[in-house]
């Protein structure tokens, strides 16, 4: 593994499923982000993690969780899709100076009928 | 609440200078970075400003002005590979990113 990885790539999923989207770094960071992607919107964030075993809310949190078991991993779950969650799903994670750039899985691209 | 603009969409010629602007409203503000994003890819970093002035990095550079709320981002000698969304975000009082909606910069030959 280099960097981070993201799993599925992309996914089409019923209205009312439940569904992980997968986040896994290798850089050893301890904070992590999920951001969804959506045409004419910048980049929103869902929910965050300063360090493993804690998280926290974004702008846009509600149908989403979250957990940080460890320092490598980020799964982030929707409990029941809605069509309002069809998006491209981006994790990232960054070092612990606020310089520090924030460095971008490939994105999971989720549509949701 | 917080804001960031900046332009949904420029058109410029290979070889010629962009100048690309964000302009933001933030609670706090603790640096503003750039971004690049290829279509159907994710963002990489370009640049982080914290403090006024010119960051030169290659081809790229950027501008900021804190007590403008303002920033920039200049191509020079642009390449067609430059074509992408630039993202413009700010780090808020919180140490979380604000990201403003980006700029589709389209290169023509």
């Amino acid at each position: 593994i280099a960097g981070i990885t993201q799993a599925p790539t992309s996914q089409i999923l019923a209205a009312g499923r439940r569904m992980t989207l997968r986040c896994t770094q290798d850089m050893r960071h301890n904070a992590m982000y999920w951001y969804r992607q959506d045409l004419g919107l910048g980049l929103r964030l869902i929910h965050y993690s300063n360090t493993a075993g804690t998280t926290g809310k974004g702008e846009v949190p509600d149908g989403y969780s979250v957990s940080r078991a460890n320092t490598d991993d980020f799964p982030l779950t929707l409990a029941s899709a809605v069509p309002s969650q069809t998006s491209v799903y981006f994790c990232a994670s960054k070092g612990t100076r606020s310089a520090d750039t924030q460095y971008f899985g490939p994105g999971t691209r989720l549509t949701v009928l | 609440g917080q804001n960031i603009d900046q332009p949904t969409e420029m058109t410029a010629t290979e070889g010629a200078i962009v100048q690309i602007n964000c302009t933001y409203q933030t609670s706090g503000f603790n640096g503003l970075f750039w971004y690049q994003q290829h279509a159907g890819e994710a963002p990489t970093f370009l640049s982080y400003n914290v403090l006024d002035g010119l960051e030169e990095k290659g081809r790229f550079s950027s501008f900021l002005s804190r007590s403008k709320g303002y920033s920039y981002l200049l191509l020079k000698e642009l390449q067609m590979k430059d074509s992408a969304s630039y993202l413009c975000a700010v780090m808020d009082s919180n140490y979380q990113l604000i990201w403003g909606a980006g700029t589709k910069l389209i290169i023509k030959p």
